[in-house]
């Protein structure tokens, strides 16, 4: 029944490597988001889609690449991890018609980088 | 340079009691404000939405007030719960269908 959701919630990886965060919602919205929350707990927008097309893409390194199969799929691939892309995830949505811009947030994704 | 900026930082008050929060903005043109409340390992949840028009909103023990003139923002919180403890953070949006302006967040401890 979550309405915005995450996977995985924990991920531990070595430097190097190469991970994908998934998120998917069901709440019928268009637009979805990814956020990047630091250990000072600044939520900072990293990306944004509309109907499946970017409309967002503030300054983060091309080793991170969003991929939208779909409306209700934004996924998150990351290349070549750093020690400092250690940070939690954070997925969102929201209907573009709706009131308020209203945003929904799933529970996140804390990524551990060694 | 649009930022939303927020006071305290944390603050640690005892079960029952009150305290406000404070946000200060400088995001133009303004659309709306919004107050969200982060548990610990969870996404963020909100608590309050107001526009330009709209000075206060309460959400249960929740109070947020809005004086769009001064750019000012903020959210009272009556008789404080442990269940309150949580970083609350401060959202503008610009203009409808923009990306969202975060501030910092205040970091509450309630102890009993």
């Amino acid at each position: 029944d979550t309405a915005v959701s995450q996977t995985p919630k924990y991920l531990v990886t070595q430097m190097g490597n190469d991970k994908s965060i998934k998120c998917e919602q069901n709440l019928g919205h268009d637009t979805m988001y990814w956020y990047k929350q630091d250990s000072k707990k600044f939520l900072k927008i990293m990306f944004s889609y509309n109907n499946k097309e970017l409309i967002i893409n503030e300054t983060v390194p091309n080793r991170f690449s969003p991929k939208s199969p779909d409306k209700a799929h934004l996924n998150l691939h990351i290349n070549s991890l750093e020690l400092g892309d250690s940070a939690v995830y954070f997925c969102a949505s929201r209907l573009t018609s709706g009131h308020y811009n209203e945003q929904f947030f799933g529970p996140g994704t804390r990524l551990t980088v060694l | 340079k649009n930022q939303v900026e927020q006071s305290p930082q944390s603050l640690i008050i005892l079960e029952g009691k009150n305290c406000t929060l404070q946000c200060n903005y400088t995001v133009s043109p303004f659309s709306n404000l919004r107050w969200y409340k982060q548990d610990t390992g969870r996404g963020p949840v909100s608590l309050t939405i107001m526009t330009f028009s709209e000075n206060t909103k309460s959400n249960g023990r929740y109070t947020a007030t809005l004086d769009a003139d001064t750019k000012q923002s903020s959210l009272h919180i009556t008789a404080s719960q442990l269940s309150d403890s949580a970083s609350y953070i401060c959202v503008v949006s610009a203009q409808a269908g923009t990306a969202l302006i975060f501030g910092k967040g205040t970091t509450l401890s309630v102890s009993s």
